[in-house]
């Protein structure tokens, strides 16, 4: 597709339940962010991953927080046990270029809404 | 830490007025600012963006200004129009750690 696709744009998870969140990034981007967006705030830094490897995970909550890209694509999040406070939009967002600092666009996907019940 | 200050949380103005979004930054090796405007349960989308070699940056009705030595920078939008109206983010970005830290946000009223 043209855009960052995410997947599943609604989850209603059970307090305790484990949750996996998928990010597509453009094709060919080599920059991946996770970013957590809690209602009315900007969105928060999570991860960083440039092609498999994961610089930058200084923005994890706590280590119930997973994120991994395996072959420097696709994404996926993982949040296990989740807690009310997991509750929030999880944004990905991709760049072609290696950092941002660079000045390069970084484009975000529609979001993945987790609510924790 | 690096931090983005951001103001004010919510602007109303009327149809053809300018509004005027302010930011600052902590990180004085940031080094790129993006805008971002986001609508409600819509993915944030870059309206502008300003490096920091350059002072002033104009796309249509919209500009975007940077001080670096005050590390200050805003978002003007001229002539107002009622679809302008949405939830602005200023960002600013690490040269040495490659994410975005973002503003807390602008809510924007634009009344026809």
């Amino acid at each position: 597709g043209a855009g960052v696709s995410q997947s599943p744009r609604y989850k209603v998870a059970k307090r305790g339940q484990d949750v996996a969140l998928r990010c597509d990034p453009i094709s060919g981007h080599v920059s991946l962010f996770w970013y957590q967006q809690a209602l009315g705030q900007g969105p928060e830094f999570l991860t960083y991953f440039q092609n498999e490897a994961q610089l930058d995970k200084s923005g994890l909550p706590s280590d119930r927080f997973f994120a991994e890209r395996p072959e420097g694509s696709v994404s996926t999040l993982k949040i296990q046990r989740t807690q009310q406070e997991d509750s929030a939009v999880y944004l990905c967002a991709s760049s072609l270029a290696l950092t941002s600092g660079s000045g390069n666009t970084i484009y975000f996907g529609e979001g993945s809404w987790l609510t924790v019940v | 830490g690096e931090n983005v200050e951001q103001h004010p949380s919510t602007l109303s103005v009327q149809e053809g007025d300018s509004a005027v979004i302010k930011c600052t930054y902590s990180d004085s090796a940031s080094n790129y600012f993006p805008w971002y405007k986001q609508e409600l349960g819509k993915r944030p989308q870059l309206i502008i963006d300003i490096r920091s070699n350059v002072g002033e940056k104009k796309d249509q009705r919209i500009a975007v200004t940077l001080n670096k030595t005050a590390k200050h920078f805003s978002l003007h939008i001229t002539e107002t129009q009622p679809e302008d109206s949405a939830v602005y983010f200023c960002a600013a970005s690490n040269l040495n750690t490659g994410k975005l830290i973002f503003g807390q946000g602008t809510t924007l009223q634009v009344k026809p």
